[in-house]
């Protein structure tokens, strides 16, 4: 198996543009998970899915960020506009069915906003 | 509530013995234990659930006191593997146990 796919792996853009980061579950996992993680705050849980449908998005900052999963093989986590604040590192996660299972994270999107 | 995890940094000569805690305000449904080596995602090593209960992997075991919302992380006979940061996720009981909130991770340096 692949594991989970996140594209780009890095990111540089300017304050005030739309970032677009993407993310592939592995096959069969029926759970999805937004991570932000900065030596500040530390490893954040934005939102997570589960069947596709947001469960919980208490943990997205605020309304620049949005995410969706239009499938259960793609999902995408937005922000617009960007800013400089929002530099960290995006980890996307899956798993494949209760809450007990492995969490297995994909590489991660490093984001550079200048 | 972040949990808290003690101590931030521990220093280990290969073979020597480190316990990591991680202890929370809110009583948990579930407690996870992940290793992230820098530059990588984290990767996840065990979940505990019931109170007292104990697993191990490899010379890596943890426990959970359900009562005292605490949970601990063993490392035994360390080797240079081991090095990372371990960072412990909590599942409160009123979330059913999807939403992780992480401890701000303890560093472990393992050194020949």
């Amino acid at each position: 198996d692949a594991g989970v796919i996140q594209s780009p792996r890095h990111e540089v853009t300017e304050m005030g543009q739309e970032v677009t980061l993407r993310c592939k579950p592995i096959s069969g996992h029926n759970s999805l998970f937004w991570y932000r993680q900065t030596m500040m705050r530390g490893l954040e849980l934005l939102i997570y899915f589960n069947n596709n449908v947001p469960i919980d998005d208490s943990g997205m900052p605020e309304d620049r960020f949005s995410a969706k999963m239009p499938n259960a093989s793609f999902s995408t986590l937005k922000i617009q506009p960007s800013e400089p604040r929002d530099s960290a590192v995006y980890f996307c996660a899956s798993l494949v069915g209760h809450s007990t299972d492995t969490q297995y994270f994909g590489p991660g999107t490093r984001l550079t906003v200048l | 509530q972040q949990p808290v995890q003690s101590p931030q940094a521990v220093i280990l000569r290969e073979g020597e013995d480190a316990v990591i805690n991680c202890s929370s305000s809110k009583a948990l449904y579930s407690v996870h234990w992940y290793r992230q080596k820098h530059g990588e995602a984290p990767i996840f090593l065990m979940i505990l659930l019931k109170g007292g209960e104990q697993k191990g992997h490899d010379k890596i075991s943890a426990s959970f006191n359900e009562k005292k919302q605490q949970s601990s992380l063993y490392l035994t006979a360390s080797q240079l593997s081991y090095s990372g940061t371990y960072f412990c996720g909590t599942d409160p009981q009123s979330t059913g146990g999807f939403k992780t909130i992480f401890g701000a991770g303890t560093r472990l340096f393992v050194k020949a």
